[in-house]
């Protein structure tokens, strides 16, 4: 069984404070996706990763994948309010439709 | 709407009642998703639909739960006997169902189910 851990859990920091969270697993992705989920909703894509090494900046949001590609880390820079939510990791295999999903960073940006 | 609709949003039930869940996937989305999502927890893949069949149904936790998608459109997940293990957000999602990979899912915002 394909196990995504993200760390750590729950983030709560001050607007402009840059963080980053980790999306780490045993088991080799084809690719990686991010989401971020806010209360009562469904979770929106961010970005998805498909290269060993690569790097992609959203904005203020940059995503790395692992040369291995067994994980990954979201970076924020000068984290704002509007920021806050859960972010959810999600792997998937090549050929596969479904998605390993990580338990998640709550985070919480305090103005 | 434009976005995937799911019906109902909350849902109240009692132990050993039979609940059905709809979805309506964006237009023209042929993939189709139901993920189950525990309180803490991050989304459950369930069961994978391509058009009107079931292309993967090996999440579904047991044979109390089934899903149908008879038009390749609208799905509706299905759940005997209910448990208050059953407990959670049940999501649904579709994607243009391209080949090679999950591309982008769309999510609805999920039918909230309490098992009492």
């Amino acid at each position: 069984t394909q196990l995504l851990e993200q760390s750590p859990q729950f983030l709560s920091i001050q607007e402009g404070e840059n963080l980053t969270v980790y999306c780490n697993s045993s088991s080799v992705f084809s690719s990686l996706q991010w989401y971020r989920q806010e209360p009562g909703e469904g979770p929106v894509l961010l970005v998805t990763v498909v290269t060993g090494g690569e790097v992609k900046k959203l904005k203020r949001l940059t995503f790395q994948f692992g040369d291995a590609r067994k994980d990954s880390s979201l970076h924020i820079t000068a984290a704002q309010p509007g920021d806050t939510g859960l972010y959810l990791c999600a792997g998937a295999n090549q050929g596969a439709q479904k998605l390993v999903f990580g338990q998640g960073t709550r985070l919480t940006i305090n103005p | 709407g434009a976005g995937v609709s799911q019906t109902p949003s909350n849902k109240v039930t009692e132990k050993g009642k039979y609940v059905e869940l709809r979805c309506d996937p964006i237009s023209g989305h042929t993939a189709l998703y139901w993920y189950r999502q525990s309180l803490g927890q991050g989304p459950e893949f369930l069961i994978y639909f391509q058009g009107t069949g079931a292309a993967d149904d090996s999440g579904l936790p047991n044979d109390r739960f089934f899903a149908v998608r008879p038009e390749g459109s609208v799905s509706t997940l299905k759940i005997q006997r209910t448990e208050r293990g059953d407990s959670a957000v049940y999501l649904c999602a579709s994607s243009l169902g391209l080949a090679g990979g999950t591309g982008e899912l769309f999510f609805g915002e999920g039918s909230r189910l309490t098992v009492l």
